[in-house]
């Protein structure tokens, strides 16, 4: 079946670097692909979107890009700082069906 | 506003016991989801809800069923636990047209 992986499980990166998250995804029929954040011991959280038409999307300190040529999405996080250590999950929602379906996650490591 | 809470936070079941996990949320949203996270993988999605009365299958449905009697409230029953179910259970809800879905705390359940 379709599915969204991950290429790396685990990113350790030097507070203060930027951080990059990748994500794999197969169905193009998706609408909007999502990235949450899970610290441990907690539910996800919400951190950015990007509807399926757009390239590129800027938050707070993250910037979302989406490569649907190669079916290729990224996550970057600007000048990585220790509260960033987390799992974090890309996600794809297929407006059609009301589903959210979830990658095998990538955890970001931050050295001191 | 609580968001959404999950009952109960832990419990263990013998193999063969039934149970029902509890999601409520107060944020009037239309779409819940169940998902299972086991260790160091991604959420996989169980059921969803739509609405108030309707249910659907997701990803990994056997062995759970699911109801929606009322908009606030997303059941989860697991009616002969095994082994296999051992995870932590995660609820979430998200309102029509909105990509950002919010999460329970979590219910980890361990079946011996």
């Amino acid at each position: 079946g379709e599915s969204v992986g991950l290429h790396l499980p685990t990113l350790s990166v030097q507070e203060g670097d930027n951080s990059i998250i990748n994500c794999a995804y197969s169905n193009s029929a998706s609408d909007y692909f999502i990235w949450y954040k899970q610290e441990s011991g907690k539910g996800p959280q919400f951190i950015i979107d990007i509807r399926s038409n757009m390239d590129k999307r800027q938050g707070q300190r993250v910037t979302v890009l989406l490569n649907k040529t190669v079916k290729h999405l990224s996550l970057q996080i600007a000048a990585t700082q220790p509260g960033d250590s987390a799992v974090y999950f890309c996600a794809e929602r297929a407006d059609s069906s009301y589903k959210l379906i979830f990658g095998s996650g990538t955890r970001l490591l931050v050295r001191p | 506003n609580a968001g959404v809470t999950q009952t109960p936070k832990f419990r263990v079941l013998k193999t063969g016991q039934s149970m029902t996990l509890l999601c409520a949320q107060d944020m009037n949203h239309e779409y819940m989801y169940w998902y299972r996270q086991d260790p160091g993988m991604g959420l996989r999605l169980i059921h969803y809800s739509v609405g108030e009365g309707t249910t659907a299958k997701g990803e990994v449905p056997d062995g759970y069923n699911v109801s929606r009697l009322k908009k606030q409230n997303f059941l989860l029953g697991l009616e002969s636990a095994a082994p296999s179910q051992t995870s932590v259970y995660f609820c979430a809800s998200r309102s029509t047209g909105s990509t950002e879905a919010f999460f329970g705390q979590g219910t980890r359940l361990t079946v011996v």
